[in-house]
């Protein structure tokens, strides 16, 4: 079946700091990928998304790319703040109306 | 426009009572998904339910889980008999339902449930 896997975490970074986290994905056809992030005591919210293969996705200085031939979709940003921290969950749906596949989740924390 | 409703935020049972979880989609939104996040653990999807019908449940328990969707109404998630097993957060996300120009369905996630079982 499908499944997305996610890098170990946590992540601490010091502001202004690249990120990077890897996701990597196992599905069959075709599905989309998306990046949620999570803020404290708070549901889900869609970050970014990607479609088909090598669309880029961005938002709020975030992206990521679909790559099909690495099967992976890590996101990025150039610079952090400390109002990033949150936790990132990568996740892929075969197609609309269906359901989503999540991987675990990393923990992102930006200091001052 | 409100989001996606979930009530309580917070609830408390024994072991063997009931929990009732219920969901509010955003106006407009027919389309209904039950995912359960488990201590430390991604979410796993539960649930996808349309008006009056359960389209697929391939994630929900075989025993003791059940949801609905009614024609009026909240969507509601039952637990019967609850066990230690159960505690988790709850999310309920809603979607619209119509194919989008990108062929995706954003789901919008509500604040979840946070379920502690005694």
């Amino acid at each position: 079946g499908d499944s997305v896997t996610q890098m170990e975490g946590p992540v601490t970074l010091s502001e202004e700091a690249f990120l990077t986290i890897n996701c990597t994905y196992t599905a069959t056809g075709y599905p989309s990928l998306f990046w949620y992030v999570q803020y404290p005591g708070e549901g889900l919210q869609l970050l970014l998304k990607a479609t088909k293969a090598d669309d880029k996705g961005s938002n709020k200085g975030f992206e990521a790319t679909y790559r099909k031939e690495t099967t992976s979709f890590h996101l990025e940003k150039g610079s952090v703040q400390v109002s990033d921290s949150a936790v990132y969950f990568c996740a892929l749906s075969p197609g609309a109306n269906s359901k989503l596949t999540f991987g675990k989740g990393i923990t992102l924390s930006v200091r001052p | 426009n409100a989001g996606v409703m979930q009530n309580p935020r917070h609830l408390v049972r024994r072991r063997g009572q009931e929990a009732r979880l219920r969901c509010s989609p955003m106006k407009g939104h027919s389309h209904v998904y039950w995912y359960r996040q488990l201590p430390e653990e991604g979410l796993k999807f539960m649930v996808y339910l349309q008006k009056e019908n359960i389209i697929d449940e391939s994630g929900m328990p075989k025993e003791r889980f059940s949801a609905e969707f009614p024609k009026e109404g909240p969507s509601i998630l039952r637990i019967q008999q609850v066990v230690r097993g159960d505690s988790a957060a709850y999310f309920c996300a809603s979607s619209p339902g119509r194919r989008g120009r990108d062929s995706y369905n954003e789901q919008f996630f509500g604040p979840g449930t946070r379920l502690t079982v005694l």
